[in-house]
Formats: C-alpha cells, sequence, structure tokens
C-alpha cells in the first residue's frame, strides 16, 4: 500500500542554519504530497502541498519540490528561526474506493536555538 | 471564522466510563476524520466520514464509536473497551469538488484525553 518515510528526528539547528527534512513515498498513481507542522499541544496547519510532478510548494521561507523519479518531497528552509521548532509531518492523498484519506509519516521533530 | 472546534481541551476519562469528544466545523467540508496521536508518534486513523449519515472504520477503530447525524458534526466516543485511551486525539474535515485546496484535511486543535 502507500506510505510515507520521514527521516527520524529530533533534529537540533542553530538559528539562521539551512534545514533539510527528508520525505520519501511510495504510491500507485500520482498522489498530492503535502508538508504540515504541529506546534506543541496544538493541532496540525498546512505548510505547504503541491499536486503534481515537478511543482514547488512554498509557504513562509519553506520549500519542497514533488520529484517523482526519486520519489521524494524533501522540506527545505534557507534560514531558520527559533519560532519554527515544532514537529513536521509529510503526508500524501490517498483515495480508496471513493473515500479521500491522507497518509502521514511518523513526524521529524526540529529543535532551533539560539 | 470558519474553523474546526473541538470540546473539550482537556479530558479525564475514569475506568469503565465511555467519553464524548466533541467536533464540530463551519466550513461546509463533507468529510471529516478523527486520528489518534500518542506522544512522540504519528497520527493514526480511528474513522472517516465522507458525508452524513455514512463512516468507515480506519486503521484503529476498536473501542472507539462515531456519528455523523449533522455535516457539521463528527462526536468521537472513547468506550470503555478502549484499554488504552490515553492520547492526543485530532479531528479534521475536507472539501470535495475541484480546487487548489481540494483534498487538504484541515485540523482542530485537539483534546488530550488522560485516564483518572
Amino acid at each position: 500500500g502507500n506510505s510515507v518515510t520521514q527521516m527520524e528526528g529530533p533534529v537540533t539547528l542553530s538559528e539562521e542554519a539551512f534545514l533539510t527534512i527528508n520525505c520519501t513515498y511510495t504510491a500507485t498513481g500520482y498522489p498530492s504530497l503535502f508538508w504540515y507542522v504541529q506546534y506543541p499541544g496544538e493541532g496540525l496547519q498546512l505548510l505547504l502541498k503541491a499536486t503534481k510532478a515537478d511543482d514547488k510548494g512554498s509557504n513562509k521561507g519553506f520549500e519542497a519540490t514533488y520529484r517523482k523519479e526519486t520519489t521524494s518531497f524533501h522540506l527545505e528552509k534557507g534560514s531558520v528561526q527559533v519560532s519554527d521548532s515544532a514537529v513536521y509531518f509529510c503526508a500524501l492523498s490517498d483515495v480508496q474506493g471513493g473515500y479521500n484519506k491522507l497518509i502521514f509519516g511518523a513526524g521529524t521533530r526540529l529543535a532551533v536555538h539560539p | 471564522d470558519g474553523g474546526i472546534t473541538q470540546s473539550p481541551k482537556y479530558l479525564f476519562r475514569k475506568e469503565g466510563q465511555n467519553v464524548t469528544l466533541s467536533c464540530e466545523q463551519n466550513l461546509n467540508h463533507d468529510a471529516m476524520y478523527w486520528y489518534r496521536q500518542d506522544p512522540g508518534q504519528g497520527l493514526r486513523l480511528i474513522y472517516y466520514s465522507q458525508i452524513v449519515n455514512d463512516f468507515q472504520k480506519g486503521d484503529i477503530a476498536e473501542g472507539y464509536s462515531v456519528s455523523r447525524e449533522k455535516k457539521e458534526s463528527f462526536p468521537l466516543t472513547v468506550t470503555s473497551a478502549q484499554k488504552n485511551p490515553t492520547a492526543f486525539y485530532l479531528c479534521a474535515s475536507m472539501g470535495q469538488g475541484t480546487g487548489t485546496m481540494v483534498e487538504t484535511q484541515y485540523f482542530g486543535p485537539g483534546t488530550r484525553l488522560l485516564v483518572l
């Protein structure tokens, strides 16, 4: 079945460092891909998405490119801030029997220190 | 403001007790979802509903029940059969049809369930 694999955390960075969080997927067809962010004690917020190969999603300085050839959707940011500390989830859309679902990775915790 | 509300923020359950978590949305979304999140782990799907009066079991439905009598509401009951209910519960909704935001799930703030 379809699945998402994320790099294990925690990822610990200094402020203004470059961030990469790896995400690869296994899927039949052409799913949409998502990055969600979860701040402590809160629900998930959509960070960015891409709906087809070579699409680049971007938001708040974060970017991810839908790479069909490598089945990847890595999250990047050029200069992280302390306020970016959160858990990041990669996800793909999955349609089974007419029902739309999202399949999530396990999440990667990011800690940014001053 | 459109959005998803969950209540209560914290809920305490006694042994053998059923408790119900509320989820309401005013986004006019057809599909709604319940997830369970354990510390340091990802999301696991409990139940989902595509339309009113229809719902399907997710990956970990045992010990839980739902109803979908109104489009706006999708309450989750944690029954006494769920032996390890302590977790963070997240509700989400998703619109149908075409558009750039199709397939995007929007999440509520969550309910933390603790066992006394």
